[in-house]
């Protein structure tokens, strides 16, 4: 089944404690992304990634750090979290850019974290 | 200023009403305009896109895009409570464009179809 897995699901933790949060794509997309999303905010990109090796900043990348070492997987990982960064993560894939408009995009199940 | 700003509503029409979903944009290397649904505790799902200017149809859903005027409007026909949820309208740039591969969302409208 194709399918972006995150894990984990929900996270409860505390200020400065570093954590990373998964996200894997079994369709061999190039393009994958991270967004948060917040009450009244609508949805946020935070990094994207063209292909493998290939990162860059969306819109809130403060606080947040990415790789793609290989095509299926690339993590979210928060250094130090703040209170600030509570929130409903979500990771998305493409086959590529041109998949913008069709229905290979494809969400996550979103990752609740929350940070005390 | 957001470059993509959508009124978060809530939204509530009887079912069978016509619903206008509407953003504004201000960026003008936005080529690309997409409408996704979410329900509660799901993520996102594209429902529909445009490239560029005009319209598009796909059942009881029409999106369009009035470049001119930099606004983008989709359009729910005989409306049913299964489309209740949130929409979010989406804009990105074309490729060449400065930020190619960024996209971008207006706030997100929820949506409530009444029996």
């Amino acid at each position: 089944e194709a399918q972006v897995t995150q894990n984990p699901r929900y996270l409860i933790t505390v200020t400065g404690k570093k954590l990373t949060v998964t996200c894997s794509q079994n369709m061999n997309h190039e393009y994958m992304s991270w967004y948060r999303q917040d009450p009244g905010l609508g949805l946020r990109q935070i990094y994207y990634s063209m292909n493998v090796e290939v990162t860059d900043k969306g819109d809130v990348p403060e606080g947040y750090k990415v790789s793609r070492k290989e095509k299926r997987n690339f993590p979210l990982i928060l250094e130090s979290p703040s209170p600030n960064q509570t929130s409903l993560y979500f990771c998305a894939s493409s086959p590529t850019l041109e998949g913008w408009g069709t229905d290979t995009q494809y969400f996550g199940p979103g990752t609740r974290l929350t940070v005390l | 200023q957001k470059e993509v700003e959508q009124d978060p509503g809530p939204l509530s029409v009887p079912e069978g009403a016509i619903v206008s979903l509407n953003c504004t944009y201000s960026n003008s290397a936005f080529q690309y305009f997409m409408w996704y649904r979410q329900y509660s505790r799901k993520g996102p799902e594209l429902l529909m896109y445009t490239y560029s200017s005009g319209n598009k149809e796909d059942g009881r859903f029409t999106a369009q895009v009035d470049k001119s005027s930099k606004y983008i409007s989709l359009f729910i026909r005989d409306s049913q409570p299964s489309d209740s949820a949130t929409y979010l309208c989406a804009s990105a740039q074309n490729a060449g464009g400065t930020s190619y591969g960024k996209l971008t969302f207006g706030q997100g409208t929820i949506l409530t179809v009444h029996p």
